[in-house]
């Protein structure tokens, strides 16, 4: 079955401190996966994706084949990362964009 | 940037009628939306895809005469849920794909509360 695990439901880190979101999945075939987050009172918003590679926010994720892992990370958390945040493989193979699968989301906290 | 419409925002309904919500994409055109349900504390789960031109695709477990999805335009799908009932009360957000791009937009979600 497929299906995508975000582990951690809360997460509380220091402002300063590094922090890493994780999230395995179990797909068959490619699928291509994103991390989007929800800011307070906001609507959900992409925030990277595997296939571009690129850093966002001074966010990073490496997709992990052997692990089926696409852990999300940054080196030194700031308070207005403060959201929810959601693992999300695209159940279409990456041809859509949209049908994506969310995993349970993992709601970070920064303390100043 | 794209932005998609999500109306109501919220909307209270009697247990048995009928509620209709809007998604719209505002400055592109989308072939594709998708229309999802939260639960309080829950992610988001979808219900359908939704094609413009086409009947709409439904996931397992959905019902389809239960939530009817209409996608007439490139720029509106529309989600009635029918005789609507206390267990039926939820957050519906709406995602569209961009015809040019493909990316993904989403609404800002309508609570709907069936009393």
């Amino acid at each position: 079955a497929q299906r995508v695990t975000q582990p951690e439901k809360l997460l509380s880190v220091f402002k300063g401190a590094p922090v890493e979101l994780k999230c395995n999945y179990s797909y068959s075939g490619s699928p291509e996966l994103f991390w989007y987050v929800q800011y307070s009172r906001q609507r959900l918003q992409l925030l990277l994706r595997h296939i571009s590679r690129e850093s966002i926010k001074g966010f990073t994720a490496d997709l992990n084949k052997g692990e089926t892992s696409f852990h999300l990370k940054k080196p030194f958390a700031q308070e207005e990362d403060s959201a929810m945040y959601y693992c999300a493989p695209d159940k279409a193979g990456g041809t859509s964009y949209g049908k994506l699968t969310f995993g349970q989301g993992t709601i970070l906290t920064v303390h100043p | 940037g794209a932005v998609v419409s999500q109306h109501p925002s919220w909307v209270i309904c009697k247990s048995g009628t009928s509620v209709k919500i809007e998604c719209r994409s505002l400055d592109f055109q989308a072939t594709t939306m998708f229309w999802y349900r939260q639960f309080p504390k829950q992610s988001l789960m979808l219900m359908a895809t939704s094609n413009e031109g086409s009947k709409a695709t439904y996931e397992q477990g959905v019902e389809k005469d239960k939530f009817l999805i209409n996608h007439a335009s490139l720029t509106l799908s529309t989600l009635t849920v029918t005789s609507a009932h206390p267990e039926d009360s939820s957050f519906y957000i709406c995602s569209a794909a961009s015809r040019n791009t493909g990316e993904l937009f989403f609404g800002e979600g309508s609570r709907l509360t069936v009393l």
